[in-house]
C-alpha cells in the first residue's frame, strides 16, 4: 500500500518554462515532507523540505507547496534548466508509530529540453 | 570528505547464490539506512540502524535478507539465497539526528541482477 504516490512517471518541459512535479499522500499523520533528486548512476540527494506548519518553502528556483487538506504537495522549478533533468522523489515522515522514517514515492523523471 | 561508499557497484549472480552488499558511512554519522529501488515501488526502506542498533526492520522482505552493522562505520546487507525478484538497485544512506527530518546522504547504489 503506497502511502506516498507520484502518479506521473515522467514529465517533459522546455528550458526556461516551469516544471511542476506532484505528490499525494494518504497518511494524515505525516508532518514533514522532502524532495530528493537523483541523477543516473548516482544516489539521491536532498533538494528541499517543508514542515506541515508551513504551506510554502522556497529555495532559489525551487519552491515546494503543501496542501494539507488535499494531502498534496508539489515542487515547482522556475525557470527549468537542462541540468534539472533527473528523477525526483518526494518523501514524507511523521510520528505515527513508524519511528519517523522516510516513506518515498515512486519517483518522476523530469526531462528539460534545450 | 568522502561520501557514503558502496561496493560492489554492480553484481550479477545466479539464483540461489549468496549476495553481500557493503556500505561505509560518512564519518560522524550515526544512522544507517538500506533502501531498495524498483520501478514499481520507488525507494523502499528495508532497515535502519541508529548507533549500530537495528531500529526498524519492517521493510525487510523476508528471512532471506539480513543486515548487520559490526561497527559504527560499516554495514552489510546479505541476501541468501538470492532470487530473480531481488533484482533492483540497493542504496545505503547515512545521517545524523532525526531519521525523519534530517538529510540522508545516499551512496551511489549497487545494481543487483539475479539471473
Amino acid at each position: 500500500d503506497q502511502q506516498v504516490k507520484q502518479n506521473s512517471p515522467s514529465l517533459s518541459v522546455q528550458e526556461g518554462r516551469i516544471s511542476i512535479l506532484n505528490c499525494d499522500y494518504t497518511n494524515s499523520m505525516f508532518d514533514y515532507f522532502l524532495w530528493y533528486k537523483k541523477y543516473p548512476a548516482e544516489g539521491p540527494t536532498f533538494l528541499i523540505s517543508i514542515s506541515s506548519i508551513k504551506d510554502k518553502n522556497e529555495d532559489g528556483r525551487f519552491t515546494v507547496f503543501l496542501n494539507k487538506s488535499a494531502k498534496h504537495l508539489s515542487l515547482h522549478i522556475v525557470p527549468s534548466q537542462p541540468g534539472d533533468s533527473a528523477v525526483y522523489f518526494c518523501a514524507a515522515s511523521g510520528n505515527s508509530g513508524n519511528t519517523g522514517k522516510l516513506i518515498f514515492g515512486q519517483g518522476t523523471t523530469l526531462q528539460v529540453k534545450p | 570528505d568522502a561520501g557514503v561508499i558502496q561496493s560492489p557497484r554492480h553484481e550479477v549472480t545466479e539464483m540461489g547464490q549468496e549476495v553481500t552488499l557493503r556500505c561505509k558511512l560518512i564519518s560522524g554519522h550515526n544512522s544507517l539506512f538500506w533502501y531498495r529501488q524498483t520501478m514499481m515501488r520507488g525507494l523502499e526502506l528495508l532497515i535502519y540502524f541508529n548507533n549500530n542498533v537495528p531500529i526498524d526492520d519492517s521493510g525487510m522482505p523476508e528471512d532471506r535478507f539480513s543486515a548487520k552493522m559490526p561497527n559504527a562505520s560499516f554495514s552489510t546487507l546479505k541476501i541468501q539465497p538470492s532470487e530473480p525478484r531481488d533484482s533492483a538497485v540497493y542504496f545505503c544512506a547515512s545521517g545524523r539526528g532525526d531519521p525523519g527530518t534530517d538529510t540522508q546522504y545516499f551512496g551511489p547504489g549497487t545494481r543487483l541482477t539475479v539471473l
